[in-house]
C-alpha cells in the first residue's frame, strides 16, 4: 500500500510566521501535490511537482511556495502566514491514482 | 474547461437504505473518473475508479459506471451502514500528462441507525 505521511495533524501558528508543512511518500512516485480543503469549496490545487526540483503552480499558488529536494519529500511553505490561510492541507502522490495523507489542520492566529 | 459537479449535501439516510450520489463532468478528451471518501479527521481514500467509457468501478459494496453519453459517474450502494457516514468526492483526471485531478465539492452522507 502507498503511504503518504504528513508531518503534523494539527498546527497552530501566528500571523507573519514562516510555516513549513512536510509530506513524505514511500513509493518512489514522481508526481506529488498540495491541496487546501475548505468547506463548500472542495479541494483546490496549490502546487504540484513532477520530479525533483520541478514544480508548477496550481490554481491558488499565491502566498505559498514549495520545495522538492528529494523525490520522496514535498514541502509546502507559507512565506508569511495570514489568517486566510487557516485551512486543512492535504498532500497526495500519484501512482495509479492520487493517494492522500491524513491532512494537516492549520490554524493561523 | 474541465469540471465536476456533485449533488449538494448533506444526504441523510436510514441504515440499509439505497444510496445514490450524483456526479456529472465536463471534459475534453477521455478522462479517468474517481470516487474518494473522507472519514472525519482523515485524508481522502480512493474508493473506486474507471478509466474508460462503460467501465464499472466497485469496492466495499459501492459501484459507479462511467457513462460517456450522459457524462456521469454516479455512486451507488445497495444498503448503507452507519460506518459509511463520510464525505464523498467525485474527481476526474484529464489527459494532460501531469496527472492533475479536478475534484467536486464533496457530498456529506449521514447514515442513521
Amino acid at each position: 500500500d502507498v503511504k503518504v505521511t504528513q508531518s503534523s495533524r494539527y498546527l497552530v501558528k501566528r500571523t507573519g510566521e514562516k510555516v513549513f508543512l512536510e509530506c513524505v511518500q514511500d513509493m518512489d512516485h514522481e508526481n506529488m501535490f498540495w491541496y487546501r480543503q475548505d468547506p463548500g469549496l472542495g479541494l483546490r490545487l496549490i502546487y504540484f511537482s513532477y520530479d525533483v526540483k520541478m514544480k508548477e503552480k496550481g490554481d491558488i499558488p499565491e502566498g505559498y511556495s514549495v520545495s522538492r529536494e528529494k523525490k520522496e519529500r514535498f514541502s509546502l511553505i507559507l512565506e508569511s502566514a495570514s489568517t486566510n490561510q487557516t485551512s486543512m492541507y492535504l498532500c497526495a502522490s500519484f501512482g495509479t491514482a492520487q493517494h492522500f495523507g491524513d491532512g494537516t489542520r492549520l490554524s493561523i492566529l | 474547461g474541465n469540471s465536476v459537479t456533485q449533488m449538494e449535501g448533506p444526504v441523510t439516510l436510514s441504515e440499509e437504505a439505497f444510496l445514490t450520489i450524483n456526479c456529472t463532468y465536463t471534459a475534453t478528451g477521455y478522462p479517468s473518473l474517481f470516487w474518494y471518501v473522507q472519514y472525519p479527521g482523515e485524508g481522502l481514500q480512493l474508493l473506486l475508479k474507471a478509466t474508460k467509457a462503460d467501465d464499472k468501478g466497485s469496492n466495499k459494496g459501492f459501484e459507479a459506471t462511467y457513462r460517456k453519453e450522459t457524462t456521469s459517474f454516479h455512486l451507488e450502494k445497495g444498503s448503507v451502514q452507519v460506518s459509511d457516514s463520510a464525505v464523498y468526492f467525485c474527481a476526474l483526471s484529464y489527459n494532460s500528462g501531469t496527472y492533475k485531478y479536478i475534484f467536486g465539492t464533496g457530498t456529506r452522507l449521514k447514515v442513521l441507525a
